[in-house]
């Protein structure tokens, strides 16, 4: 069965760093998203991605994050100077498109900022 | 913004017991409405979708009901397993196409035997 894929599944890094998540959604999706749980709280939406685009995102994705859909399969996540309050579990999910389509996450990356 | 509260942090219930867990929502009606598993350190897998004109939704031993005059989402797991220890998560989406995800706390199930 096909699924979402996230590499690293842990990275650590000093606050002030650059990071980038990775993620190999499902491969004739369409729609693509990031998500974070801080621990112990609910997962939050962060930005989606459609047609090469952002098409929706939060409060949380200000301008220290970006995405990017560099290729055919890879959509990625970064975060230009991270921060302590950054740490989080960053889930990718993906979707066929339509109203109503399931939505599938990957298993996450575990980001820890010292 | 969207609120969306799911009724307790915790439930334990004794294996062969129905499990019923609730997600009440405040503000803006969902067009749609979710259920997902999540296990320790795992992302959200999803089980059941519900939309606005529907009543009740099953799978298996799973069952979920939408009543959005209450604004409020049942979600059923009869014959409970010790397998079915998990968290369980609500989630709203508003209908575009778009697909952002409104997440409760959700609730953490125990089923012992």
């Amino acid at each position: 069965e096909p699924e979402v894929t996230q590499t690293p599944s842990h990275q650590v890094t000093q606050m002030g760093q650059e990071v980038i998540l990775r993620c190999v959604p499902i491969s004739n999706h369409l729609y693509f998203y990031w998500y974070r749980q801080i621990l112990g709280q609910k997962v939050e939406f962060l930005v989606s991605f459609y047609n090469n685009e952002i098409s929706e995102k939060s409060e949380i994705f200000d301008d220290q994050f970006s995405v990017e859909r560099p290729d055919g399969s890879n959509f990625t996540l970064k975060i230009r100077s991270t921060k302590l309050e950054d740490s989080a579990m960053y889930f990718c999910a993906s979707k066929a498109g339509g109203v109503a389509d399931t939505q599938y996450f990957g298993p996450g990356t575990r980001l820890t900022v010292l | 913004s969207q609120k969306i509260e799911q009724n307790s942090e915790a439930l334990n219930i004794q294996e062969g017991k129905t499990a019923t867990l609730t997600c009440n929502y405040t503000n803006y009606s969902p067009a749609y409405l979710q259920w997902y598993r999540q296990d320790p350190g795992r992302g959200p897998v999803f089980l059941l979708l519900i939309r606005e004109n529907e009543k009740e939704k099953r799978k298996e031993r799973l069952k979920v009901t939408f009543d959005t005059t209450l604004k409020q989402s049942l979600f059923h797991i009869t014959a409970s397993q010790p397998a079915d220890s998990a968290t369980y998560l609500c989630a709203l989406e508003r209908g575009s196409t778009l697909g952002r995800l409104y997440f409760g706390r959700g609730t953490q199930l125990t089923v012992w035997p």
